[in-house]
């Protein structure tokens, strides 16, 4: 298994511009999310998914965009980036939420200039 | 809603000392909690988890309480290594589809 995969590791953006950050799962986890990790600030969740077809906001949210047409990705779009947007983004997956732990990928480093 | 708060945010100790972090939490529906562990320039991975019914729980070198009432649980980690050197998160579940973490711990340990 491969566990948790995203895509890019690295993105460079201006202001403005848009772009996917893309997330896939192969454990066959309902429960999907997506945190940013700033300094200082440990990791923030901005959306999650218990399942395709559902998707919730987490603490920080605007700005940022989320799908869920399958079991296994779960895409997070940002529409018109922001240099308050740069920060490392974390996607997770879970069998049991509250009750298991998160698996995460290796994270997405994005910087908006 | 949740929110967790995690003390010290940086921790020095000598290699063999023992290191405590500690967290506390607001909503009292939060029924676990796991702790992560972050090298430099990694993913967070689980070191230890607890539950509410569970007031102790060791793995090892490391031990994770939980006081309810109080509403705070705190990691210990014995006879520190240089690779026990990262930085650790706390993070409560409330039940309702979100872990909120603490802002993290940075241990660092001297041989």
């Amino acid at each position: 298994n491969a566990g948790v995969t995203q895509t890019p590791k690295f993105q460079v953006l201006k202001t403005g511009q848009s772009m996917t950050l893309q997330c896939a799962q192969d454990m066959n986890h309902e429960y999907m999310s997506w945190y940013r990790q700033d300094p200082g600030m440990g990791l923030r969740l901005i959306h999650y998914s218990v399942g395709a077809g559902i998707t919730d906001q987490g603490e920080v949210p605007n700005g940022y965009n989320v799908s869920r047409s399958t079991t296994e990705d779960f895409p997070l779009r940002l529409l018109s980036a922001a240099p308050s947007q740069t920060s490392v983004y974390f996607c997770a997956s879970s069998s049991s939420p509250g009750n298991s732990p998160l698996h995460f990928g290796n994270g997405t480093r994005l910087t908006v200039t | 809603g949740e929110n967790v708060e995690q003390h010290p945010s940086t921790l020095s100790v000598q290699e063999g000392d023992s290191a405590v972090i500690k967290c506390t939490y607001s909503d009292s529906a939060s029924n676990y909690f796991p702790w992560y562990k972050q090298e430099l320039g990694k993913r967070p991975q689980l070191i230890i988890d607890i539950r509410s019914n569970v007031g102790e729980k060791k793995d090892q070198r490391i031990a994770v309480t939980l006081n309810k009432t109080a509403k705070h649980f705190s990691l210990h980690i014995t006879e520190t290594q240089p690779e026990d050197s990262a930085v650790y998160f706390c993070a409560a579940d409330t039940g309702g589809f979100k872990t909120i973490f603490g802002a993290g711990t940075r241990l660092f340990v001297k041989a």
